[in-house]
């Protein structure tokens, strides 16, 4: 069965303060993909990164960064000089061939809200 | 422009009525899937089609059920059984191939009262 964990429910930071968003999963599947989607209050979710499990290479896209580790399931991401606008829900999710290639398994979620 | 739309944006329901989410595509996509979202919760899988005229149960699909007839449609159908239908609901497609990312609509919130 694969899992995914995000322990950190809620975060508040201050604007222009690096913030990381933890990620850490669980599958059997030697083959996987993992992602990164952003939920602003308006509900709808937007993708944000798509990373395989034989690439280990951090990522950086302008202000954010995403660290995948395997060696302790972790996909962890990175918003440095926090903005308002970055409040959101955000979402790791794990796809793989445990259940279909096509399926997501996402994790709650993690509530981050940038304080002006 | 190319998207998902879903439709209603907000729907209200009496218990026992039957209510069908529309959900259509116009990225050319194989595949597409029906989501619920609970208040503090992730997202879990009802049901996703692969190709036309054909289906899986997700997570939890006791209580939904879907039709696939044209590539760019997927309609969800909350019926009386399922007990507890308030909620979130999200449609997502995506592209050929098992890996690719999935693309969300705006979602349907769904108030039975």
């Amino acid at each position: 069965a694969q899992k995914v964990t995000q322990a950190q429910t809620e975060i508040s930071v201050v604007e222009k303060e690096d913030v990381t968003l933890d990620c850490v999963y669980e599958t059997r599947d030697t083959t996987y993909y993992l992602f990164w989607y952003k939920q602003p209050p308006s509900g709808e979710l937007v993708f944000l990164i798509r990373r395989n499990s034989f690439d280990e290479q951090n990522e950086i896209s302008g202000r954010y960064s995403w660290n995948f580790q395997k060696s302790t399931s972790s996909f962890n991401f990175t918003i440095t000089a926090s903005q308002v606008v970055d409040s959101a829900v955000y979402f790791c999710a794990l796809s793989g061939r445990g259940g279909s290639a096509r399926q997501l398994t996402f994790g709650s979620g993690t509530q981050l809200t940038v304080l002006p | 422009d190319g998207g998902i739309t879903q439709s209603p944006k907000y729907l209200f329901r009496k218990e026992g009525q039957n209510v069908t989410l529309s959900c259509e595509q116009n990225l050319n996509h194989d595949a597409m899937y029906w989501y619920r979202q609970d208040p503090g919760q992730g997202l879990r899988l009802i049901y996703y089609s692969q190709i036309v005229n054909d289906f899986q149960k997700g997570d939890i699909a006791e209580g939904y059920s879907v039709s696939r007839e044209k590539k760019e449609s997927f309609p969800l159908t909350v019926t009386s059984a399922q007990k507890n239908p308030t909620a979130f609901y999200l449609c997502a497609s995506a592209g050929r191939g098992g890996w690719n990312e999935q693309f969300f609509g705006p979602g349907t919130r769904l108030t039975v009262l």
